[in-house]
């Protein structure tokens, strides 16, 4: 069953502590993303990653950071610097051709920061 | 860098009529257009999008418009049902194919209710 997967559905962390999202797809995908979406607004870009080993900043990476050591993962690490972590977090991904401009979206994690 | 306003942020409607939500675009390099509707606690689905070399698309109930002139696009959802019921977000892009690297520009959502 293709699709994008994102766990844990929903994670609890103490402030001050660093906690990774897990975004796996199966797609064969090249792009992936990270959002962030807070209660009435948009998805504000995090990181996005065009290819394995490679990713750019977006709008608001300050306080996040994440790795793409393969093309089926792209963890994002919310550091204890980002001053407003608790939010609902959205990975994407894209793949080639006429579909490069589609992102696909996975079913989100919501963070709790206590 | 790209700005996308959206309108209305609600929307109610009675089961049977037509829903329209409008969205405005500031960068005229923007050419990827499309809208995608989240249901509770879900992530985002693509439902229709358009490219800036087309005015129109259409998919069964739902469709969009572009007017580059105007810089803004509209989601047109005939013969609602309570189904439709959903937050929809447009967005933009100056899309992969031209090497814009595919960063979307949300709007900030509708919450579309269809009422019985």
């Amino acid at each position: 069953d293709g699709g994008i997967t994102q766990s844990p559905k929903y994670l609890f962390r103490k402030e001050g502590q660093n906690v990774t999202l897990s975004c796996e797809q199966n797609l064969n995908h090249d792009a992936m993303y990270w959002y962030r979406q807070d209660p009435g607004q948009g998805l504000r870009l995090i990181y996005y990653s065009q290819i394995v080993n490679d990713f750019q900043k977006g709008d608001i990476a300050e306080g996040y950071s994440v790795s793409r050591e393969k093309k089926e993962s792209f963890p994002l690490t919310v550091t204890s610097a980002q001053k407003n972590p608790t939010a609902f977090y959205l990975c994407a991904s894209s793949g080639r051709g006429l579909d490069a401009d589609t992102q696909y979206f996975g079913p989100g994690t919501r963070l709790t920061v206590l | 860098g790209e700005n996308v306003e959206q309108h209305p942020s609600t929307l109610s409607v009675q089961e049977g009529d037509s829903a329209v939500i409008k969205c405005t675009y500031s960068d005229s390099a923007s050419n990827y257009f499309p809208w995608y509707k989240q249901e509770l606690g879900k992530g985002p689905q693509l439902i229709i999008d358009i490219r800036s070399n087309v005015g129109e698309k259409k998919d069964q109930r739902i469709a969009v418009t572009l007017n580059k002139t105007a810089k803004h696009f509209s989601l047109h959802i005939t013969e609602t049902q309570p189904e439709d019921s959903a937050v929809y977000f447009c967005a933009a892009s100056k899309g992969r194919l031209t090497g814009g690297g595919n960063k979307l520009t949300f709007g900030t959502g509708t919450q579309l209710k269809v009422e019985l």
